[in-house]
């Protein structure tokens, strides 16, 4: 069965260092998203991604935050300066066309920033 | 504004006892929802999801959930939980984009 998957499984990084958090989503799915989940608090949308550009993004998602499809697989999410408060778990998610309200979630990134 | 409420953090039952997880909803359209299950160092997969129709609906690892309209709620139910089960449950709303999470249950199951 097809599946998201996501690289690194964790990421260690300093204070003020950039990271990029990938993610290859299923191969027929058109739309595609990022959540954070910090320890023990719930998941939190930060943004949606359709037809190569930014369809709706959350409050947490500001500046340093991009994201992007380079290539026909990958969707990446970019912290430009990472701070603390970044540490968490971020959850790549994909659908298709059809199922509108079904996202497939991939296994997540465990950031650490130190 | 959108939000989802899982009043219990934690519970824990016995293997073979039933099971229920309590979800609460606010919002203003009809909702669709959605319950996740997190195992340890796992993404989210997904057990069942309520659009529209019958109000109780079916999953996967033999759960359910039935949604109430006039209680804002969507709770979900196994009859008979197995050690297999100890997770952490979301349940979610979906509108527009985007998916409204709730802070989750952790279920624990004894032996």
């Amino acid at each position: 069965e097809p599946e998201v998957t996501q690289t690194p499984s964790h990421q260690v990084t300093q204070m003020g260092q950039e990271v990029i958090l990938r993610c290859v989503p299923i191969s027929n799915h058109l739309y595609f998203y990022w959540y954070r989940q910090i320890l023990g608090q719930k998941v939190e949308f930060l943004v949606s991604f359709y037809n190569n550009e930014i369809s709706e993004k959350s409050e947490i998602f500001d500046d340093q935050f991009s994201v992007e499809r380079p290539d026909g697989s990958n969707f990446t999410l970019k912290i430009r300066s990472t701070k603390l408060e970044d540490s968490a778990m971020y959850f790549c998610a994909s659908r298709t066309p059809d199922t509108y309200y079904e996202q497939y979630f991939g296994p997540g990134t465990r950031l650490t920033v130190t | 504004a959108q939000s989802v409420t899982q009043p219990d953090i934690h519970i824990t039952v016995s293997e073979g006892a039933s099971l229920e997880l309590r979800c609460n909803y606010s919002y203003g359209a009809t909702p669709y929802l959605f319950w996740y299950v997190q195992s340890p160092g796992q993404g989210l997969q997904l057990l069942l999801k309520y659009f529209s129709g019958d109000t109780l609906v079916q999953g996967i690892k033999g759960f359910e959930a039935e949604f109430k309209r006039s209680q804002s709620s969507f709770n979900l139910r196994k009859p008979s939980v197995h050690w297999s089960d100890a997770a952490e449950y979301f349940c979610a709303l979906n509108y527009g984009q985007n998916f409204v999470f709730g802070p989750g249950t952790r279920l624990s199951v004894l032996p």
